[in-house]
C-alpha cells in the first residue's frame, strides 16, 4: 500500500509569507504527526493529530498551527515565514492514538528567502 | 523530560568492521526507544524499536539493538558494514502516554571499501 505522501516536495517562500503544507497518512492511519529538521536544531516535534483534534504539541511559536480532517489528511500552515523557518517538514502517521510506531513521509524542504 | 544523546556525529567504518552506534536516554518513566535511518534527501525509515519485553531487539538489514536499563542505554549494532548501510542514524525515545518522538541528534555512518 501507499506511503505517507508529502506535497510539494520542495517549496521557496519569501520571509513574511505564510506557507501550508500537506501530508496524506498511510490508509486506516488515523494519526498524523509532524516534525521540523534544521541543521542546528535536529529533528523537532511540533504537534500530532487524531481525530482532527490536536493531541499533543511542541514547543513552537503560535505561528505554526496545524489541522486534520475526516479523511486523516493533514495540513500544517506557518504565518509570517522567517529565514530560521527553512527546514524539512516530516509527517509521519501512526494506525493510531498512542501507537508506537510512525511511519515517516519524505518530508517537504521549505526555503525562506 | 525525556531526552537522547548521540555520542559521536560521525562514526567511520570500513566495509565488513563492526558498526557500533550509542545511544544513551534520559527518561522518567519506562521508555519507548527507536532506531531510524535516514538516507539523503529522504524521511525517516524505522530500523527497529524496543517497547517491552525481550531487551535485545532485532531489526532490518542486519541491525539490533540492546536496552540497558541499567546504563539508559540502546546502543545500535550491526556485525559487518555494507556500503549501502551509509546514511544517518536517529535514535528516540518516547513515554508510553503518545507518539510525540524525541530525537538525538544523529550520527552519520559512513562505509568505506
Amino acid at each position: 500500500k501507499a506511503g505517507v505522501t508529502q506535497t510539494p516536495r520542495y517549496l521557496i517562500k519569501t520571509r513574511g509569507q505564510q506557507v501550508t503544507l500537506s501530508c496524506s497518512p498511510i490508509s486506516g492511519h488515523r494519526s498524523v504527526s509532524w516534525y521540523q529538521q534544521t541543521p542546528g536544531q535536529g529533528l523537532q516535534f511540533l504537534f500530532e493529530y487524531f481525530s482532527e483534534t490536536q493531541r499533543n504539541k511542541g514547543n513552537f511559536p503560535g505561528r505554526f498551527s496545524g489541522r486534520q480532517f475526516s479523511n486523516s489528511r493533514s495540513e500544517m500552515n506557518v504565518s509570517t515565514l522567517e529565514l530560521g523557518d527553512s527546514a524539512l517538514y516530516l509527517c509521519a502517521s501512526s494506525l493510531g492514538y498512542r501507537e508506537t510506531e510512525a511511519f515517516f513521509g519524505q518530508g517537504t524542504r521549505l526555503t525562506v528567502v | 523530560a525525556q531526552s537522547v544523546t548521540q555520542l559521536g556525529s560521525h562514526v567511520s567504518v570500513s566495509e565488513g568492521a563492526l558498526v557500533l552506534l550509542r545511544c544513551n536516554y534520559s527518561s522518567s518513566v519506562p521508555p519507548y526507544l527507536f532506531w531510524y535511518v535516514q538516507y539523503p534527501n529522504q524521511g525517516l525509515q524505522l530500523l527497529l524499536k524496543y517497547t517491552t519485553g525481550a531487551t535485545l531487539v532485532k531489526g532490518i538489514n542486519g541491525f539490533e539493538a540492546e536496552f540497558k536499563k541499567s546504563e539508559t542505554s540502546f546502543h545500535l549494532t550491526k556485525p559487518s558494514a555494507h556500503m549501502s548501510d551509509a546514511a544517518e542514524y536517529f535514535c528516540a525515545v518516547s513515554d508510553q502516554a503518545g507518539t510525540a518522538l524525541i530525537f538525538g541528534k544523529g550520527t552519520t555512518l559512513s562505509v568505506s571499501s
